[in-house]
């Protein structure tokens, strides 16, 4: 079993929609938690970054992390054609040296 | 933008060969890591250097290895490529160890090994 499960999509929504992205976790030991977007054959962007469990906003995006669950959400609204991409949760313990455990990724794609 | 360069940003290889990625830190970071991205899969740790020395090292055979120099700027080597070496590889920058702070990635060099 890996340490991090994320759907791989596609997930296709029309512009405007909600989108939820989720990843699970195996690992209690997690504290720190991230979001990246990359588009295809780019290097990862971080887009939310956030410590142990709540909910974290910026703009459209919305980030959400039960540590009780071992379960991570991104919100994003009002999507818009320019948010296709892959979007990868990684997560790290915050102790020893930083090693990011990533999910698959889940690619969204938002049509006009 | 986040300021961490990768080079070269395509390479093919023959298999066994040697190769060599290079990593500009953003300014101000003392820690970078490596990581592969196979196809359709999340970023896989490769290692970590901190202040010259390694840090951390993930499950890569010893044919992976790195360097850092005095100003943060960062070596990836494989020796005797693979096939299955082909891939995306990343640097990630950060500070302090990186340890529960933020990491910013470059580009990434796509490689090749035929």
């Amino acid at each position: 079993q890996k340490e991090v499960e994320q759907d791989p999509g596609p997930l296709s929504v029309p512009e405007g929609a909600i989108v939820s992205l989720n990843c699970t976790y195996s690992n209690s030991a997690f504290q720190y938690f991230m979001w990246y977007r990359q588009y295809s054959r780019k290097g990862p962007e971080l887009l939310m970054y956030t410590y142990s469990s709540g909910n974290k906003e910026d703009g459209r995006f919305t980030a959400q992390v039960d540590k009780s669950s071992k379960y991570i959400s991104l919100f994003i609204r009002d999507s818009q054609p320019s948010d296709s991409a892959t979007y990868l949760c990684a997560m790290e313990r915050g102790t020893g040296f930083q090693k990011l455990v990533f999910g698959t990724g889940t690619r969204l794609l938002v049509s006009p | 933008e986040t300021g961490v360069t990768q080079s070269p940003t395509h390479l093919i290889k023959t298999r066994g060969q040697q190769v060599t990625l290079r990593c500009s830190s953003q300014s101000g970071h003392n820690t970078v890591s490596w990581y592969q991205q196979a196809l359709g899969q999340g970023p896989q740790f490769i290692f970590q250097y901190y202040r010259e020395e390694e840090n951390g090292r993930g499950n890569f055979p010893p044919r992976f290895s790195g360097l850092q120099f005095p100003n943060y700027s960062s070596e990836l080597n494989v020796n005797a490529l693979e096939l299955d070496d082909s891939a995306l590889y990343l640097c990630a920058s950060s500070l302090d160890g990186g340890r529960g702070t933020e990491a910013f990635f470059g580009q990434g060099t796509r490689l090749t090994v035929v």
